[in-house]
């Protein structure tokens, strides 16, 4: 069965240190892999997406992530956060397997940027 | 930044009550999900559309809960009789097609009590 996850329910960090949110996923395939922010009530806003290619993918505000087939991860970084990155981070897997192609998510991960 | 429109924000429901909410998918998106997250930030798929057509949903909206896609009109998800455990915050997703990525609306958070 797919699934996705996120080993650290909570990170905190000071403001311009750099940052990595881990991300394992479970499936046999080739995987779509997401990671979304969902910032104090609101909904789920997407920070970039791998589908092949390059590991290394690039989304908004300066984060980025990398796929490793070896390790069935795709963690998120950055390179110095800014309190505004407050926010709880969401991984997800998008599989298309008997033409299902709901994301499933992992459980998130609050973080906290001290200022 | 999407531009999935969810209307109410907010529903409050006594148990028993129906509850309907409303979803606008981004201009030119054929393809909605609708996604049940609870206070413990889990997910649930609960149904997706291609146009007005069902694609796949769940066992728990066979039951309670039934959903629209009507032509020209907003999408809509309805628990005719709500329960407490029905509390939560509904997303709605739009995609251009079924597999592309999916972007999200702001949600409408439902409290049952």
């Amino acid at each position: 069965a797919q699934s996705v996850t996120q080993p650290d329910a909570r990170v905190t960090v000071s403001e311009g240190a750099s940052l990595q949110l881990r991300c394992k996923y479970s499936y046999s395939g080739t995987p779509y892999l997401f990671w979304y922010v969902q910032y104090p009530r609101q909904g789920l806003q997407l920070l970039l997406k791998y589908y092949s290619g390059d590991p290394v993918v690039q989304g908004v505000n300066g984060f980025e992530a990398e796929f490793s087939k070896s390790n069935s991860s795709f963690h998120l970084r950055k390179a110095s956060v800014h309190w505004s990155d407050s926010a709880v981070y969401f991984c997800a897997l998008k599989t298309g397997s008997s033409g299902s192609w709901q994301l499933i998510f992992g459980s998130g991960t609050q973080l906290t940027v001290m200022p | 930044n999407s531009k999935v429109i969810q209307t109410p924000r907010y529903l409050v429901k006594g148990q028993g009550q129906k509850a309907k909410m409303r979803c606008i998918p981004e201009k030119g998106h054929p393809v909605v999900f609708w996604y049940q997250q609870n206070k413990n930030n889990e997910f649930k798929f609960l149904i997706n559309f291609q146009n007005q057509e069902v694609l796949q949903q769940i066992d728990m909206t066979e039951k309670r809960f039934s959903a629209e896609c009507p032509s020209n009109s907003p999408c809509s998800l309805e628990i005719q009789s709500s329960e407490a455990g029905d509390s939560a915050l509904y997303l709605c997703a739009s995609s251009l097609y079924i597999q592309d990525t999916q972007y999200f609306g702001p949600g409408t958070r439902l409290l049952v009590l």
